[in-house]
């Protein structure tokens, strides 16, 4: 089954500061790739997503890249707020298969110091 | 905008009972999934649902599981006899169908077993 590594597991940055956090999947089949913010206690929120027919995807501060080729994607967060603070968790999904699970990284403490 | 809804927020039951989590998924939606997410561990799939019956389960979802919808809006999963381990935040998702993927999370259902 797809499996899902996510770096790093804690990731401090200061306001204004850019952030990445890096996620590679081992199944080729899979092809479509969302990112989730999970604040404290909260529910998932998703904030971006990529399909595997796309290398790049932007929405205001935040991107997505894929590399097919290497299997892994990436999440980009730019000129970070501290609102920005979450737990992020990657996640990859196979659209083709019979089912339609979403296989999860381990997730990234992300903390933006004022 | 529509989201999806969960009921209790928090359950409390005692090892050996039965309990059952409710979830109200958006109207449109077809595809249905529970996932669990003990304490600070990453979120992991449970099981997936449409057209009444089961697409896939995870090796979580032993017979000790099932799920049901039982009318045309609430889609329940219910552990029959309660574990310690079994004490998690349970969420419920769900997805438009197959050609449109993200998936759309509750706020969860926090389960305490002792």
């Amino acid at each position: 089954g797809e499996n899902v590594e996510q770096h790093p597991s804690t990731l401090s940055v200061q306001e204004g500061d850019s952030a990445v956090i890096k996620c590679t999947y081992s199944d080729s089949a899979s092809n479509y790739f969302p990112w989730y913010k999970q604040e404290l206690g909260k529910r998932p929120q998703l904030i971006i997503d990529i399909r595997s027919n796309v290398g790049e995807k932007k929405d205001q501060r935040i991107a997505v890249t894929l590399n097919k080729t290497a299997k892994h994607f990436s999440l980009h967060i730019t000129e970070t707020q501290p609102e920005d603070s979450a737990v992020y968790f990657c996640a990859a999904f196979n659209s083709g298969g019979s089912n339609y699970k979403l296989t999860f990284g381990k997730g990234t403490l992300l903390t933006v110091n004022p | 905008e529509p989201e999806v809804t969960q009921t209790p927020s928090h359950q409390v039951t005692q090892m050996g009972q039965e309990v059952i989590l409710r979830c109200v998924p958006i109207s449109n939606h077809l595809y249905f999934y529970w996932y669990r997410q003990i304490l600070g561990q990453k979120v992991e799939f449970l099981v997936s649902f449409y057209n009444n019956e089961i697409s896939e389960k995870s090796e979580i979802f032993d017979d000790q599981f099932s799920v049901e919808r039982p009318d045309g809006s609430n889609f329940t999963l219910k552990i029959r006899s309660t574990k310690l381990e079994d004490s998690a935040m349970y969420f419920c998702a769900s997805s438009v169908g197959s050609s449109t993927l993200e998936q759309y999370f509750g706020p969860g259902t926090r389960l305490t077993v002792t």
